[in-house]
């Protein structure tokens, strides 16, 4: 069954970190880049961040750039979000989807875990 | 950087045809995507590469895209089409993926 699963949200401290995985399955893991998708409670959808097929050059959006860092382990058939310096405003449903290539559309998506940054 | 400008809603009678549109300069030089989504839900993807239908997708989801405006059109619209639609493209400068604010469709 071809299938994204998130997993490692929760709530935590603001200045706090965070790692969420996404487990692949069914399909080549490799073959795929891979993106972080987030969606604060009642907002749109945020692009956060893109890891192609073979890990190499890695882009963030602007808002996580410094603090968040995507990853993945082809042995594993993870997907990684190490997220450093939580804010409040990281707040949100994070979502892992599955692309081709960097432009291409999101074709399969993951479920989404939810990540609460609070006091 | 691009930003891609939807309108918060839309609303349409059943069996009528639903148009929602995405606005950027120049979006005909980009491939535009649309998702569907419903609450509490993933989003899906419902349109790519500006008209084209991953499979399963009815063929009542078209799209289009031309000069500053790409359209997600959705004829004979049914009640199981009530859900928010999420337009996007890649900005290839910036090495970002974009989305709009998204549109809420109501079936009334």
């Amino acid at each position: 069954q071809v299938q994204l699963v998130e997993s490692g949200g929760g709530v935590v401290q603001p200045g706090r970190s965070l790692r969420l995985s996404c487990a692949a399955s069914g399909f080549t893991f490799s073959s795929y880049a891979m993106h972080w998708v987030r969606q604060a409670p009642g907002k749109g959808l945020e692009w956060v961040a893109v890891i192609p097929y073979d890990g190499s050059n890695k882009y963030y959006a602007d808002s996580v750039k410094g603090r968040f860092t995507i990853s993945r382990d082809t042995s594993k058939n993870t997907l990684y979000l190490q997220m450093n310096s939580l804010r409040a405003e990281d707040t949100a449903v994070y979502y892992c989807a599955r692309g081709l290539d960097y432009g291409d559309a999101f074709h399969l998506w993951g479920q989404g875990t939810m990540v609460t940054v609070s006091s | 950087s691009y930003v891609l400008t939807q309108s918060p809603s839309v609303s349409v009678a059943p069996g009528k045809t639903a148009r929602i549109t995405c606005g950027e300069n120049n979006i005909a030089n980009k491939s535009v995507h649309w998702y569907q989504q419903k609450p509490g839900q993933a989003p899906l993807l419902v349109v790519y590469d500006d008209s084209d239908r991953p499979s399963g997708i009815p063929e009542r989801f078209s799209g289009s895209n031309s000069g500053n405006t790409a359209t997600l059109t959705i004829s004979r619209v049914e009640p199981g089409d009530e859900a928010d639609y999420h337009c996007q493209v890649w900005d290839s400068t910036d090495h970002q993926a974009v989305f709009g604010g998204g549109t809420k469709l109501t079936v009334l």
